[in-house]
Parts: structure tokens; C-alpha cells; sequence
């Protein structure tokens, strides 16, 4: 394994819901970030933070929250989502000033 | 921004046979270019990379190739085999405030038939 893990693997919401997404390094990386990957399209950054400092935020709607307690851990928090917000959600890390990026395994989101 | 396109979208070759899958990038400050591997249901991997003071790369039956000047680069696996299906994602990147943001091509999917 790569030493990236997210939680849950799997998540089932309504529209109306409140849940988070997270993710956790054990890398010892500094960098660490959110994607979208959705069928038939390339994976979308959305996401970036650097030494728990939000870098980049790639005009993601605000019913993406994203949280970034310490270089460890990374929240998406979601709500009041849309079907179209379906999607599998990577999260990934790298050490700067190396580029090389490591993936979690991904959370499968359905939005009912 | 950066934008990378990516062909074909789906490859189906012959067990053994050679597969040939090609990007190219817009942003001339992108320095380096990574492939990533997707098997069904897994999450990406990096196989190989590439970055822009070197042309060419090989590492046993992949070997990726960067041409700076037309901005393009391609992937390359020579005798393939079964558990090389997969989808193949293409990347850029140029670097950032301490982190890279990768811009992905579209994929590839690749079918090696036995």
C-alpha cells in the first residue's frame, strides 16, 4: 500500500445530508490534495494545501469544504450536495520539493 | 491554465504486441510529466516519469519519451501482457508554492488481448 489512506470507501448521501470525507498520510509528506474523478473525464484537482496551508482552490462549489487540521490529515466536508457531485474522490500526497504524488484508494460517492 | 490531451481514449492490442499511447501539453513552463496506472476499482499509480532535461526514459518494458519542442510526450509498453489492461492516465506539471498541481489527460484504456 502507499501509505494513503481514505475513509470511507464507500458513501451513500441524500441531497439534504451533512458527511465528510477523510484522508490520512502516514508519508511524513507536506503536501497534500483533493480529486474528482468522474466517467469520461480526467481527474479534476480540486484542492491543494501545503504545510496545512490552503495553495490552490480550483473554483470548487462551497458545498466543498475542505479541512486540513495538520500536514496528516485532509477533511472534504460535504453538504447539500448534487447527483452530479457523484464521483470517485482521491485524495493524494507528495513531499515538496519532490513532485511525485501518491493516491489513496478513493471514496465512491452516490448522491441520491 | 495548463491543458493535456491525450490519445486514444481506448487500445486494444494483442498480447506481445507493442502499445503506443501519446499527450500533449499547452503550458511550455510544465516541467514534469508523469504516467499513471488505474486498474479497475484501484486507485492511480505512478509507473513512470518524465521531466524536461531528458528526452527519453525506460525502466524494463515502459519507456516514456518527451519531445519539449512540440510539447508532447508519449507513452510506451513493448510486449504486452495481460495484466497491463488497464487505464493509463497522462499528466503536467509545473511547480507551485511547495506543491505540483498535475493537470491529467483524459485516459486511455488499454486492452491487452490474450
Amino acid at each position: 500500500e502507499t501509505g494513503v489512506t481514505q475513509t470511507p470507501r464507500h458513501l451513500v448521501m441524500g441531497m439534504t445530508n451533512k458527511k465528510s470525507l477523510k484522508c490520512e498520510q502516514h508519508l511524513g509528506h507536506n503536501a497534500m490534495y483533493w480529486y474528482k474523478q468522474s466517467a469520461k473525464k480526467p481527474l479534476e484537482l480540486m484542492f491543494v494545501y501545503n504545510f496545512k496551508e490552503q495553495t490552490e482552490n480550483n473554483s470548487v462549489p462551497s458545498r466543498f469544504s475542505p479541512e486540513c487540521p495538520n500536514s496528516s490529515h485532509l477533511f472534504l466536508h460535504l453538504h447539500t450536495l448534487q447527483p452530479e457531485d457523484s464521483a470517485l474522490y482521491l485524495c493524494a500526497s507528495s513531499q515538496a520539493p519532490r513532485d511525485i504524488q501518491y493516491f489513496g484508494a478513493g471514496t465512491r460517492l452516490s448522491v441520491l | 491554465g495548463e491543458n493535456v490531451e491525450q490519445h486514444p481514449s481506448t487500445l486494444s492490442v494483442q498480447e506481445g504486441d507493442s502499445a503506443v499511447i501519446k499527450c500533449t501539453y499547452s503550458d511550455s513552463a510544465s516541467n514534469y510529466f508523469p504516467w499513471y496506472k488505474q486498474e479497475l476499482g484501484k486507485r492511480p499509480q505512478l509507473i513512470i516519469d518524465i521531466r524536461s532535461n531528458v528526452g527519453e526514459k525506460k525502466d524494463q518494458r515502459i519507456a516514456v519519451t518527451l519531445n519539449k519542442t512540440a510539447k508532447h510526450f508519449s507513452l510506451h509498453i513493448t510486449e504486452t501482457q495481460p495484466e497491463d489492461s488497464a487505464v493509463y492516465f497522462c499528466a503536467a506539471s509545473k511547480p507551485g508554492a511547495g506543491s505540483y498541481q498535475l493537470t491529467f489527460g483524459k485516459g486511455t484504456k488499454l486492452s491487452v488481448i490474450p
